[in-house]
């Protein structure tokens, strides 16, 4: 089964800051995901990565296969984006494919 | 549409109690995953349905575990006998492709999902 390790685990700034957090994973894989939980618990599908790089608004997401690693940058960070962000590969296969990063805990204080 | 629909959003049982949870997936999605999440093991996918019927239940627990899609608007997660160590917060979610191995549309869309406490 892959190993997901994300850091940092718990990240604090102030608003403004750019920000980034990471994903390492021990196996290869079909692709990659990035998912933001939100403080009330909602869930919500940020990217999924297969090669390269995606952006949307002041997200950024990349991936590098060789490295088995991925990074998620937030520009210009508010401190709506407060939340627990959650990487998940899948290395093939079916359900028990997709594993879980622990997530890092982002707080963004004004 | 109104996203994905999950009830009751909290549930509190006594252990030996059958539980079901429900979702409504979005109208159109041909794909349901459910998902659960605890403190120790953080999320883990359970099984998924592709147009209703259940493609992989590699991530099932167990046998007390089991889940039914009978009809394209509704799904069943149930648990029979639940036990203390079932507690936590269960997730549906539904897309237009299979979204596990990087298909477009790559959008999974999370139902609010219910917390489970079992005494």
């Amino acid at each position: 089964k892959n190993e997901v390790e994300q850091s940092p685990q718990n990240l604090t700034a102030q608003e403004g800051e750019f920000i980034t957090i990471n994903c390492s994973y021990s196996v290869g894989i079909s692709a990659l995901h990035w998912l933001q939980q939100h403080p009330g618990g909602g869930i919500v599908s940020l990217f999924m990565l297969s090669s390269g790089k995606k952006k949307h608004g002041r997200l950024i997401a990349t991936i590098n296969i060789q490295e088995k690693h991925s990074s998620l940058h937030i520009t210009a960070s508010h401190p709506r984006d407060s939340a627990v962000y959650i990487c998940a590969v899948h290395s093939g296969g079916g359900a028990d494919g997709l594993t879980f990063g622990k997530g890092t805990h982002l707080i963004i204080q004004p | 549409d109104a996203g994905v629909i999950q009830s009751p959003r909290h549930e509190v049982t006594e252990m030996g109690q059958e539980v079901t949870l429900r979702c409504k997936p979005i109208s159109g999605h041909d794909y349901l995953f459910w998902y659960r999440q605890t403190m120790m093991r953080g999320l883990e996918l359970l099984i998924y349905f592709n147009n209703n019927v259940p493609i992989d239940d590699s991530g099932m627990p167990e046998d007390r575990f089991s889940a039914k899609m009978p009809n394209a608007s509704f799904s069943t997660l149930k648990i029979q006998p639940s036990e203390p160590r079932d507690s936590a917060v269960y997730f549906c979610a539904s897309s237009l492709a299979p979204w596990l191995a990087g298909a477009n549309p790559d959008t999974q869309y999370f139902g609010p999902g219910t917390r489970l406490t079992v005494l």
